[in-house]
C-alpha cells in the first residue's frame, strides 16, 4: 500500500484527454515535497514525465503537463495518442518515512 | 548520451547474496547522485538505496543492513551487494541517476535517466 494514491486505471479515446490523479498527505506534498511522473511502456524502464510538480524535460510533448494543490497532483493528457497507452507512476519524499516514494502506478488503456 | 546499463541478475536462493552493477557513461557517477530503484513482478516501483556524491548512503527500511550500495570511481560504475535475500527481493532492480538536488536537500530530487533494468529472481 503506497502512500501516494492512484487509481489503477484510466482509458480515453484518440484525441480525447485525461488527467490521473495522486493523492498524498501532509507528510508528503502537504510539506512542501514536489511530485514528478513517470511513463514506462510495455516491457520497458520508466521514463521521466514531468519533474518539479509542472515542468517537461526536453523531448516531452507539450500534451503532457502536471499540477500540484495541497495533498494532491494529477497528471494530464491532452490529445490522446495511442502511443500513450503505458504504466504511469507519481514520485515524491515522505517526511514520515525518511524515503523517496512512488503511487501505486495507473494503467492507461486508448479506447 | 547519458546511458545507464544494469548487469548481475539471475536466479539465487533464499538466504544467498548477488552483486548488480550499473555501467555508466555520459557522465561521471563519482559527481552524481544516484539510486537503484526496484520493482516486482506487476507491482509499483520501490526505491531501494542512493549514494551521494560525497559517498553518504541511505536505504530504504525493507533492504536496511543487507544491501550495500557502492560506486567504482575508475571504472564510472555504480553497484549493489545484497545478502541474506528474500523471495519478496525478487523485482527487476534498475539504477538511476538523480536530478533536482540542491546544496542543502534532496527532499525533491527526480529520477533520470533509468537503466533497462536486471531480474533478480529469490527462489528454491
Amino acid at each position: 500500500q503506497s502512500v501516494l494514491t492512484q487509481p489503477p486505471s484510466v482509458s480515453g479515446a484518440p484525441g480525447q484527454r485525461v488527467t490521473i490523479s495522486c493523492t498524498g498527505s501532509s507528510s508528503n506534498f502537504g510539506a512542501g515535497s514536489d511530485v514528478h511522473w513517470y511513463q514506462q511502456l510495455p516491457g520497458t524502464a520508466p521514463k521521466l514525465l514531468i519533474y518539479g510538480n509542472n515542468n517537461r524535460p526536453s523531448g516531452v510533448p507539450d500534451r503532457f503537463s502536471g499540477s500540484k494543490s495541497g495533498t494532491s497532483a494529477s497528471l494530464a493528457i491532452s490529445g490522446l495518442q495511442a502511443e500513450d497507452e503505458a504504466d504511469y507512476y507519481c514520485q515524491s519524499y515522505d517526511n514520515t518515512l525518511s524515503a523517496w516514494v512512488f503511487g501505486g502506478g495507473t494503467k492507461l488503456t486508448v479506447l | 548520451e547519458v546511458q545507464l546499463v544494469e548487469t548481475g541478475g539471475g536466479l539465487i536462493q533464499p538466504g544467498g547474496s548477488l552483486r548488480l552493477s550499473c555501467a555508466a557513461s555520459g557522465f561521471t557517477v563519482s559527481s552524481s547522485y544516484m539510486s537503484w530503484v526496484r520493482q516486482a513482478p506487476g507491482k509499483a516501483l520501490e526505491w531501494v538505496s542512493v549514494i551521494y556524491s560525497g559517498g553518504r548512503t541511505y536505504y530504504a527500511d525493507s533492504v536496511k543492513g543487507r544491501f550495500t550500495i557502492s560506486r567504482d570511481n575508475s571504472k564510472n560504475t555504480l553497484y549493489l551487494q545484497m545478502n541474506s535475500l528474500r523471495a519478496e527481493d525478487t523485482a527487476v532492480y534498475y539504477c538511476a541517476r538523480d536530478l533536482g538536488c540542491t546544496s542543502t536537500t534532496c527532499r525533491n530530487k527526480w529520477f533520470d535517466p533509468w537503466g533497462q533494468g536486471t531480474l533478480v529472481t529469490v527462489s528454491s
